[in-house]
């Protein structure tokens, strides 16, 4: 069974230019999320898609993050534009359902902002 | 809100030592409660989780972990360390039943000294 898919890697761009971060789940997992995890600390939950819905994106900085869902399949995370403090690693996960007892990692993708 | 804090950002062993991580969690309801690894450049991967059955839960690569209700804890513990545990464990909990967003510790890097 594939893991979960993210692409790119690494990315460094300057601040103030755009980004964005692919993920392709687990086939079958309805539930995708997308997690920040800065240096040091643990991951942080930025936005929860149950199918191509969103369940909750109360700690995604609206103001310049977004993310999407296409057809309930591959997702796509952007900042636009992005800050210093945005440095960090996106991971995205996956689920089999919404009870998400075991979520499944994909690699991450390193983003420096210089 | 739940939080977790895991005691020792870094945590060093001999091979074949005892391997001790602590985690305690706050929560006033039942949790749910996991432990996972992040090997360099990877992704999360699950090593154990406690949903409310027996409260000592073994895992994969020879760890288990108790959970202590009156302690609000969930060490995990592993009687022999090897080399390739080298890694970092991250502990993290949900509210419980109807809640199954992840809240992670910071973290605690093991070193295992030859």
């Amino acid at each position: 069974e594939a893991g979960v898919a993210q692409s790119p890697r690494y990315k460094i761009i300057e601040k103030r230019q755009s980004v964005a971060f692919w993920c392709n789940p687990i086939s079958g997992h309805a539930t995708l999320y997308w997690y920040q995890q800065i240096l040091g600390q643990g991951p942080k939950l930025l936005i929860q898609f149950q199918n191509n819905g969103v369940v909750d994106d109360s700690q995604l900085p609206k103001d310049r993050f977004s993310a999407e869902r296409l057809k309930g399949v591959d997702s796509t995370l952007k900042i636009q534009p992005a800050k210093l403090e945005d440095s960090a690693v996106y991971l995205c996960a996956s689920s089999l359902d919404g009870a998400g007892l075991t979520q499944y990692f994909g690699p991450g993708t390193r983003l420096t902002v210089l | 809100a739940q939080s977790v804090t895991q005691l020792g950002s870094h945590v060093s062993v001999s091979e074949g030592a005892l391997v001790l991580l602590r985690c305690n969690y706050s929560s006033s309801v039942p949790p749910y409660l996991f432990w996972y690894v992040q090997y360099p450049n990877q992704g999360l991967q699950l090593l154990l989780k406690y949903t409310s059955a027996a409260t000592l839960v073994k895992g994969i690569n020879g760890f288990e972990a108790e959970f202590k209700k009156s302690e609000t804890s969930f060490h995990l513990t592993k009687p022999s360390a090897h080399m390739s545990d080298a890694a970092e464990y991250f502990c993290a909990v949900t509210e419980g039943a109807g809640s199954y967003q992840l809240t992670f510790g910071k973290g605690t890097k093991l070193s295992v000294i030859p």
